[in-house]
């Protein structure tokens, strides 16, 4: 069964600190991945998306995709209690383009 | 910056019934989604549609389940005869072109009693 799979945490940092969240998937052909956040009772919200090898920066965000180990990951510099949410890993599983799986999340909490 | 919205934000409904949910998706693109939540578990894709059909539907998506572009602007999704499982937030999506980032609306949260 195709899956993404997410350390559903809880993960705690304190303020300032980088925030690592990781996931991983079964379909070797997928081709597009995505860093959703979403807030308590609120829709997803798109941090990122990566489609190639390596990192992708935006800002204190960073993606970083490995597709031979079939891992995506986003790291958060300087870490704000703002940045508090869960963060969903979303993948093309498919490679069809025509849905996206979710894995269940990683709560994250940002420690004044 | 382009949002897309539905409507109601909140419905109660008896189980057995008939409920419609809205969705205006961003007005360029071309690739349609609904998704759901229910409480506590994972975003589930439910159907995508693209040029007036389903392009792909998911186990979820039985016989009471149906969507629809009545028009140019509205994307809806029917439940025929609502059961107290189908309880859950229901999102809508676009995106502008195939394997574009897909943009979530507010969601519709779905109480069938």
């Amino acid at each position: 069964q195709k899956e993404v799979e997410q350390n559903s945490g809880p993960l705690s940092v304190p303020e300032g600190a980088i925030a690592s969240l990781n996931c991983t998937y079964s379909d070797r052909g997928s081709q597009s991945f995505f860093w959703y956040r979403q807030y308590s009772g609120k829709s997803p919200e798109l941090i990122m998306f990566i489609y190639s090898n390596g990192d992708k920066e935006d800002g204190r965000f960073t993606a970083q995709l490995n597709k031979a180990s079939q891992y995506v990951s986003l790291l958060i510099r300087d870490s704000q209690p703002s940045d508090s949410a869960t963060y969903l890993c979303a993948v093309d599983l498919s490679g069809s383009a025509r849905q996206l799986t979710f894995g269940s999340g990683t709560q994250l909490t940002v420690l004044p | 910056e382009p949002e897309v919205t539905q409507t109601p934000s909140h419905q109660v409904t008896q189980m057995g019934q008939e409920v419609i949910l809205r969705c205006v998706p961003i007005s360029n693109h071309l690739y349609f989604y609904w998704y759901r939540q229910i409480l506590g578990q994972k975003v589930e894709f439910l159907v995508s549609f693209y040029n007036n059909e389903i392009s792909e539907k998911s186990e979820i998506f039985d016989d009471q389940f149906s969507v629809e572009r009545p028009d140019g602007s509205n994307f809806t999704l029917k439940i025929r005869s609502t059961k107290l499982e189908d309880s859950a937030m229901y999102f809508c999506a676009s995106s502008p072109g195939q394997g574009g980032t897909q943009y979530f609306g507010p969601g519709t949260r779905l109480l069938v009693l």
